[in-house]
């Protein structure tokens, strides 16, 4: 049973627009939500993350939004960059999972020069 | 941000031998840090919690005898594949969790290990 379901596997973007990025989740226990890059044979680095107190969180060309009600978070990239193109993972964990996070499958993230 | 290291990057090694893969937390200190795995073109797996000063805590179908975890300091946790067969090639990547109000994982560069 996946938990955290990330349905794009790729997406292209020109560079300079906006890249959205989606994922849904089915456990509603889940709250805090994280957003992480990788590049291939490296670990992941954490982008920015969203309490579920909070519905929208902004850190520098990148955006988090949290729509509980439809269990959906995305993340937007804006302007978007070629040094951008990595996969991204979203991730999620609640307080009962001793905070183990659980990863989506990743959407690979190419920004067209 | 948080800044955690692992040692080797890669290692390559003789089927039956054991290899130690060290995660280390830089500039904090981690009651608690994360293995996974990571077969091609597949998001990571949780193996393993490894909790300082105690034993670990495995996920379901990972074996406790094959992947030992040592999680001796608050800045080292270690994890050694024992009797490595080929079937245990992967990435491994290990993370450590900031003992903040937002206990954001901060991953290792991970390590690639290669059974011939």
């Amino acid at each position: 049973d996946q938990q955290v379901k990330q349905n794009s596997p790729s997406l292209s973007v020109q560079e300079g627009r906006i890249s959205i990025l989606n994922c849904d989740y089915t456990n509603s226990m889940f709250d805090y939500f994280l957003w992480y890059k990788k590049y291939p044979a490296e670990g992941p680095t954490f982008l920015i993350s969203i309490s579920s107190i909070k519905d929208k969180n902004e850190d520098g060309r990148f955006t988090v939004f949290l729509n509980k009600s439809a269990k959906h978070l995305s993340l937007h990239i804006v302007p978007s960059q070629p040094g951008d193109s990595a996969v991204y993972f979203c991730a999620a964990s609640w307080s009962g999972s001793a905070r183990q996070l659980t990863f989506g499958s990743g959407t690979q993230l190419t920004v067209l020069p | 941000g948080a800044v955690v290291s692992q040692h080797p990057s890669r290692v390559i090694c003789k089927s039956g031998t054991s290899v130690k893969i060290e995660c280390r937390s830089l500039d904090f200190q981690a009651t608690t840090m994360f293995w996974y795995r990571q077969f091609p073109k597949k998001s990571l797996m949780l193996m393993a919690t490894s909790n300082e000063g105690s034993k670990a805590t495995y996920e379901q179908g990972v074996e406790k005898d094959k992947f030992l975890i040592n999680h001796a300091s608050l800045t080292l946790s270690t994890l050694t594949v024992t009797s490595a067969h080929p079937e245990d090639s992967s990435f491994y990547i290990c993370s450590a969790r900031v003992p903040d109000t937002t206990d954001t994982q901060y991953f290792g560069p991970g390590t690639r290990l290669t059974v011939l």
